[in-house]
């Protein structure tokens, strides 16, 4: 099956500098990679996501990038911000059918911006 | 529309009660999901509900039973549960661009 690793477990930084997180994965069937943000006691939101067949995608401060022949995929959260503070989980999933959306996930990075 | 709804927020309920968790969505999901979260952990997939068809994760016990009534709603069937049981329990669903979505959780404390 699906494993997923996820790097740093922790991550402090100052308001406005730049935060990344990073993820391997070891299932080449994998094709869908979304990354979800927690905060305490709430569920996991969406954030952002990104398919196999695209390398990088933005929105505002975030951005995802894949490298599907390393079989990475790694978070970039640029100007942070206090309220980014959370923990953010990165997950993927395999193709279509009756396997799709049987999401595995890395352990999470908490991660704490500093005003 | 991202929504999906969970009931109640919060159960606490003895290991001899059977109770049942909530979940609901009317944007025209085509699967539903139930996922187990441990604290500091990620979540874990218990069930799938996908074009009517149950997938189940093995490892889940038979204390816990789905049943999905209708395309919208999925159902988490409590019986007889453990204290380690204790856990927040996710609902979550397929958009049709493909998009999963997560509802807020329903917070389980068996006594």
């Amino acid at each position: 099956g699906e494993n997923v690793e996820q790097h740093p477990s922790t991550l402090s930084v100052q308001e406005g500098d730049s935060a990344v997180i990073k993820c391997t994965y070891s299932d080449s069937a994998s094709n869908y990679f979304p990354w979800y943000k927690q905060e305490l006691g709430k569920g996991p939101q969406l954030i952002i996501d990104i398919r196999s067949n695209v390398g990088e995608k933005k929105d505002q401060r975030i951005a995802v990038t894949l490298n599907k022949t390393a079989k990475h995929f790694s978070l970039h959260i640029t100007e942070t911000q206090p309220e980014d503070s959370a923990v953010y989980f990165c997950a993927a999933t395999p193709a279509g059918g009756t396997s799709y959306g049987k999401l595995t996930f890395g352990q999470g990075t908490i991660l704490t911006v500093h005003p | 529309d991202t929504e999906v709804t969970q009931t109640p927020k919060h159960l606490v309920m003895g290991m001899t009660n059977k109770k049942s968790l909530k979940c609901e969505q009317h944007m025209g999901h085509r699967a539903m999901y139930w996922y187990k979260q441990k604290a500091k952990k990620p979540p874990e997939l218990m069930f799938v509900y996908s074009y009517e068809k149950l997938s189940i994760n093995e490892s889940v016990p038979s204390r816990f039973s789905p049943e999905c009534p209708n395309s919208s709603l999925l159902n988490l069937h409590l019986h007889a549960l453990q204290p380690e049981d204790s856990a927040l329990y996710l609902c979550a669903s397929t958009s049709p661009g493909n998009t999963i979505y997560f509802g807020e959780g329903s917070w389980l404390t068996v006594v």
